[in-house]
């Protein structure tokens, strides 16, 4: 089975900030990574396609790179409705979610 | 748009079978393949599986020998029914679309349900 490990597991930031999330595959998934956003009680919001599609109706301030193990999900100029939970998922073989990284307001 | 609802019994007991269904709408349930995801109280999501509208599935290895979903191409509607279940299944569960974008690779969940609470208690 792919391991997806996503770190860090908590980022404190403020509003305007850039942060970088990352995303670590146990082994070679190409550019088959998803990237979501969860608020609290709602469910899961689709960001990033493909490793770096942005989905249709998603601010361009979230983008993704990367391929083959290594991922990144970067916001520019954070906004307060951005302090959320992230995942990332690879569906290159069984589907399996990161653990999340949890974005706070600092 | 296409919308999906969950809908099924919030409080199961311990050894039983739980069983959802998810209706779609806006939308035909065909040419697509169609997922179930669940989150803990507390914790983060776990792909529980997902069914073509021809049928043909694929389970989470983990939670394969306790899963079976079906679909009713007639009714728009897809079904979970995960037996023996136990405390540790208590969770919020989603289903959600896999969509397939021309010239990409993989697959993303692109349209999700609301979820919904089912608690395993005696």
């Amino acid at each position: 089975d792919i391991q997806m490990t996503q770190s860090p597991s908590s980022l404190s930031a403020s509003v305007g900030d850039r942060v970088s999330l990352s995303c670590r595959a146990s082994q070679n998934i190409g550019t088959s990574l998803s990237w979501y956003q969860q608020k609290p009680g709602k469910a899961p919001k689709l960001l990033i396609y493909t490793a770096s599609r942005l989905q249709s109706g998603v601010p361009s301030r979230f983008s993704g790179s990367g391929s083959g193990t290594d991922f990144t999900l970067t916001i520019t100029s954070l906004q307060p409705e951005d302090f959320a939970a992230y995942y990332c998922q690879q569906s290159y073989s069984a589907p399996a979610f990161g653990q999340g990284t949890r974005l706070e307001i600092k | 748009q296409v919308q999906l609802q969950e809908s099924g019994p919030g409080l199961v007991k311990p050894s039983e079978t739980l069983s959802l269904t998810c209706t779609v709408s806006g939308g035909s349930i065909i040419a697509y393949y169609w997922s179930w995801i669940r989150q803990p109280p507390g914790k983060g999501l776990e792909w529980i599986g997902h069914i073509h509208y021809s049928g043909k599935s694929n389970y989470n290895p983990s939670l394969k020998s306790r899963v079976t979903m079906s679909v009713d191409t007639s009714k728009n509607q897809f079904s979970l029914k995960l037996s023996s279940v136990t405390a540790a299944d208590t969770a919020v569960y989603y289903c959600a679309r896999n969509n397939f974008w021309s010239g990409s690779s993989g697959y993303a969940l692109d349209v999700w349900g609301q979820g919904t609470t089912v608690t395993v208690s005696s």
